[in-house]
C-alpha cells in the first residue's frame, strides 16, 4: 500500500488560485468517492477540509473546493489567502477497510 | 461540541509498548455513524493512519504495522485506546486520536481531531 502522490510544495499569491494534486491508483483514488483533504498549521492538529471528493463541512470557507478525475483527486484553493498557508494532505479509502494518506504538500502564500 | 483528548506516557523504552488513550466527551462513542481512529505523525514527516475501532469492538490496522497494533473501545469511559508493542526510535511520533466517519461498509474521513500528543521512544 503506498502512499498518495503529491506534489511536495506549491506556492501563489495573494488573491491568485492554486491546485493541489492528489494521485492514487485505480484500487483507492479512482474506485472510491471517499477522498479527503486536511490543512495543518504548524504545531495544530490537521482540519478536514473536504470529505467525498468535493463536500465541504459547515464553517469551511467555499474558497476550498475537491475534484476527482481517473486516480487523480485535485483540491484546489480560489482567492489564497495568507492564512491558508499550511500542510495539506489527501487520503483515501483504499478498500478492504484500509485507508491511504498522500505525502503533504505545503503551501506558501507569496 | 464533541471533543477528543489523547493521554499516556510521553516517553517510551525501546522494544517496550507504547499505551495511549483517548477520551471522547461532549457525545458518545456508542454511535453507529462513526469509527474511532488513531494516526500518528513522525517529526517533520505526514501522517500515517494506525487503525480504528468501531464501538462494538470491530477493529482495523494498518497492514503495515501488522500485529504490533492492539485498539480496543471502553464505551462506558467513553474512551478508546491504543498498545504499539516492540517499539522503536521509528515510531517516535506525535500520535492523534479522531473520529471517523462510516460510509456504508467503508470510511469516510476524519472529520474531528485530538490535539495530539507527542511520544519519544529512547532508552
Amino acid at each position: 500500500q503506498s502512499a498518495l502522490t503529491q506534489p511536495a510544495s506549491v506556492s501563489g499569491s495573494p488573491g491568485q488560485s492554486i491546485t493541489i494534486s492528489c494521485t492514487g491508483t485505480s484500487s483507492d483514488v479512482g474506485s472510491y468517492n471517499l477522498v479527503s483533504w486536511y490543512q495543518q498549521h504548524p504545531g495544530k492538529a490537521p482540519k478536514l477540509m473536504i470529505y467525498e471528493v468535493t463536500k465541504r463541512p459547515s464553517g469551511v470557507s467555499n474558497r476550498f473546493s475537491g475534484s476527482k478525475s481517473g486516480n487523480t483527486a485535485s483540491l484546489t484553493i480560489s482567492g489564497l489567502q495568507a492564512e491558508d498557508e499550511a500542510d495539506y494532505f489527501c487520503c483515501s479509502y483504499a478498500g478492504s477497510f484500509t485507508l491511504v494518506f498522500g505525502g503533504g504538500t505545503k503551501l506558501t502564500v507569496l | 461540541q464533541l471533543q477528543l483528548q489523547e493521554s499516556g506516557p510521553g516517553l517510551v523504552k525501546p522494544s517496550e509498548t507504547l499505551s495511549l488513550t483517548c477520551t471522547v466527551s461532549g457525545g458518545s462513542i456508542s454511535s453507529s455513524s462513526y469509527y474511532w481512529g488513531w494516526i500518528r505523525q513522525p517529526p517533520g514527516k505526514g501522517l500515517e493512519w494506525i487503525g480504528y475501532i468501531y464501538y462494538s469492538g470491530n477493529t482495523y490496522n494498518n497492514p503495515s504495522l501488522k500485529s504490533r497494533v492492539t485498539i480496543y473501545v471502553d464505551t462506558s469511559k467513553n474512551q478508546f485506546s491504543l498498545k504499539l508493542s516492540s517499539v522503536t526510535a521509528a515510531d517516535t511520533a506525535v500520535y492523534y486520536c479522531a473520529r471517523l466517519g462510516r460510509s456504508g461498509y467503508y470510511t469516510d474521513a476524519f472529520d474531528i481531531w485530538g490535539q495530539g500528543t507527542m511520544v519519544t521512544v529512547s532508552s
